[in-house]
């Protein structure tokens, strides 16, 4: 099956600056690349995704990149604000949201 | 806020107690999830279902009994849980057609304790 590794596992940041976040996968078949932002006492929220037949998406101040070569895909959260703070899980999928497996999730901070 | 409520947001039970969590979304959404998740982990995949069947059961104790009444509602049923059980449970919904219209989308969980 799909194994999903997720780096770093910590990361503290100070307001305005950048963060990244990396994922790896295992399963080239794999085409969909959710992720997810968990906040304390919520469950995860969708914030972005990219499917396999694109390289790059933007939205506001995140984008993820996907690179189906190496098999890893990265969250870049540009001019971070402290509201960013929370638990980030990216995840990826053969087939869809029925088969998701996730990555053992980032804790950021955003320092003000 | 989430479109996909849980009730109720705790509950404390004994290993004895009999309980159910509940989840309703209305977002027309056919394929509802239930997931556990352990502190300062990801969601582990419990139950999925599609059209109101039960299509997935990832090797759930029997402990575990979920129900889907209909299209809107799916219920997980609680007996003789273990202490090791504690956890947040999460409930899911999404489309059933191309990942292009059908993210998952969660709900705020069941903080539940057994002791």
């Amino acid at each position: 099956g799909e194994n999903v590794e997720q780096h770093p596992s910590t990361l503290s940041v100070q307001e305005g600056d950048s963060a990244v976040i990396k994922c790896t996968y295992s399963d080239s078949a794999s085409n969909y690349f959710p992720w997810y932002k968990q906040e304390l006492g919520k469950g995860p929220q969708l914030i972005i995704d990219i499917r396999s037949n694109v390289g790059e998406k933007k939205d506001q101040r995140i984008a993820v990149t996907l690179n189906k070569t190496a098999k890893h895909f990265s969250l870049h959260i540009t001019e971070t604000q402290p509201e960013d703070s929370a638990v980030y899980f990216c995840a990826a999928s053969r087939t869809g949201a029925n088969n998701l497996f996730f990555g053992t999730g980032t804790r950021l901070t955003v320092i003000p | 806020d989430t479109e996909v409520t849980q009730t109720p947001k705790h509950l404390v039970m004994g290993m004895t107690n009999k309980k159910s969590l509940k989840c309703e979304q209305h977002m027309g959404h056919r394929a509802m999830y239930w997931y556990k998740q352990k502190a300062k982990k990801p969601p582990e995949l419990m139950f999925v279902y599609s059209y109101e069947k039960l299509s997935i059961n990832e090797s759930v104790p029997s402990r575990f009994s979920p129900e889907c009444p209909n299209s809107s509602l799916l219920n997980l049923h609680l007996h003789a849980l273990q202490p090791e059980d504690s956890a947040l449970y999460l409930c899911a919904s999404s489309g059933t057609g191309t990942t292009q219209n059908s993210p998952l989308h969660f709900g705020n969980g069941t903080r539940l304790t057994v002791t």
